[in-house]
């Protein structure tokens, strides 16, 4: 049980270059989560989908878009890299249904735009 | 908007010791509190999650406990060891933005052998 994967696991980008972080949960679960970690900051939501076809923006979405391609998969892309956009980005998924659930998180990607 | 702090950010102690990490949020419409613990390098992974109704949960040497009226919960950690050092954070699902999580910073711990 692969649980939640996110690829890649580390990139160095030029300021300017695009990239895409890829993101696939086999837990059928409904809702799915791009967040960033920076050291003193804690986890920071970028965008969710609460379901297939839906997305919406968390607390830091500038700079970014996400695409969700299907149940499984969630990707965020990064049009224009900027040096303020380097991080450790990390995909969860969730099933909503229910109050006990829990939420499950990909290993992350360390991402540096220099 | 709902604000979950952790104090302290870091500590330290030695092996054997019993110890308590704290987390607080502003907002008690909550349907459940999470701690979660992140190895270096890697992603987060659910130790404990207590549902708004309760009071406390267990899981081996850890035993996580709730107040929603005065938005505190504790996780304490019995007899730590050197495989216990970790970060440390915890997460709250408010009830008005039921598929949204708010997470504290953590508390980076260093159990010393």
């Amino acid at each position: 049980n692969a649980g939640v994967t996110q690829t890649p696991k580390f990139q160095v980008l030029k300021t300017g270059q695009s990239m895409t972080l890829q993101c696939a949960q086999d837990m059928n679960h409904n809702s799915m989560y791009w967040y960033r970690q920076d050291p003193g900051m804690g986890l920071r939501l970028i965008y969710y989908s609460a379901s297939e076809g839906t997305t919406d923006k968390g607390e830091v979405p500038n700079g970014y878009n996400v695409s969700r391609l299907n149940k499984r998969e969630f990707s965020l892309r990064l049009e224009s890299a900027a040096p303020s956009q380097t991080s450790v980005y990390f995909c969860a998924s969730f099933k909503v249904e229910g109050s006990g659930n829990t939420i499950y998180f990909g290993e992350g990607s360390w991402l540096t735009v220099v | 908007k709902q604000e979950v702090t952790q104090i302290p950010a870091a500590l330290s102690v030695p092996e054997g010791e019993n110890l308590v990490l704290n987390c607080s949020f502003t907002d008690s419409a909550i349907y459940n509190l999470q701690w979660f613990r992140q190895d270096p390098g890697k992603g987060l992974t659910s130790l404990l999650l207590i549902q708004s109704s309760q009071r406390e949960q267990t899981s081996g040497r850890l035993n996580a406990s709730l107040d929603k009226s005065s938005g505190r919960s504790t996780l304490y950690i019995a007899a730590s060891q050197p495989g216990d050092s970790a970060t440390y954070l915890c997460a709250v699902r408010p009830v008005d933005t039921g598929n949204q999580f708010y997470f504290g910073t953590g508390t980076s711990l260093t159990v010393i052998p």
